[in-house]
């Protein structure tokens, strides 16, 4: 089916785990990103890619690592989990600049424990 | 630090009745955009706005990007229960259009 999944859903993992949060797009869209969404935070960017091979940092990296091998693919590792990294987080894309718009997957609520 | 705040941060409303809801800031956008978030899901894009004054309407809702491009509105006219949601706007840098500055939201609940 065409669209954007992550998955999983839901996940419960324990601090200092390494935990990959995964996002898959059928669209061939270059831009893809990762935001976080915590209460009285808003969304907040974690990592963008503009394409295939080229990632960048958002607002609040630390902590996260992204890989962008495939246009289709756009990986979240948290490399160390701690009982901040609590939150929904949400893969987007988009076909091109912001004005185009954003696409969301349904996101994956991780609770570190 | 660029900032869209988002007004009011919270509506409760009956079913019929209509409403405005907000997003303002001191810098300029190239485009603002409007999302609507369900509990337990991603938020899903209603209109993107490009230009200075220009009004869209979506059914019932109606968009507004202000003429200095510096702030939007939304209105929905005789609100309805499938309405209940934050609603979030997000503007695009005219300096910087890789990423979208995101406002708080709004979170709308329309009562039966």
């Amino acid at each position: 089916d065409a669209g954007i999944t992550q998955s999983p859903r839901y996940k419960i993992t324990e601090t200092g785990r390494q935990v990959t949060l995964m996002c898959h797009q059928t669209w061939s869209h270059s831009y893809m990103f990762w935001y976080r969404q915590d209460l009285g935070h808003g969304l907040r960017l974690i990592y963008y890619s503009a394409a295939a091979d080229i990632t960048d940092k958002g607002e609040v990296p630390d902590g996260y690592v992204v890989s962008r091998s495939k246009t289709e693919n756009f990986p979240l590792t948290l490399e160390s989990a701690t009982r901040s990294q609590t939150s929904v987080y949400f893969c987007a894309s988009s076909p091109g600049p912001p004005n185009y718009g954003y696409t969301f997957g349904s996101g994956t609520r991780l609770t570190v424990v | 630090t660029q900032l869209l705040e988002q007004s009011p941060q919270f509506l409760s409303i009956q079913e019929g009745e209509n409403l405005t809801v907000y997003c303002n800031s001191s810098s300029v956008f190239s485009s603002l955009q409007w999302y609507r978030q369900e509990p337990g899901e991603g938020p899903v894009l209603l209109v993107t706005v490009v230009t200075g004054g220009e009004v869209k309407k979506l059914k019932r809702l109606t968009f507004q990007f202000g003429d200095a491009r510096k702030d939007s509105s939304l209105h929905i006219t005789a609100a309805q229960p499938g309405d209940t949601g934050l609603y979030l706007c997000a503007g695009a840098n005219a300096g910087n259009n890789r990423k979208l500055i995101w406002g708080l939201g709004t979170s709308l609940a329309v009562n039966p």
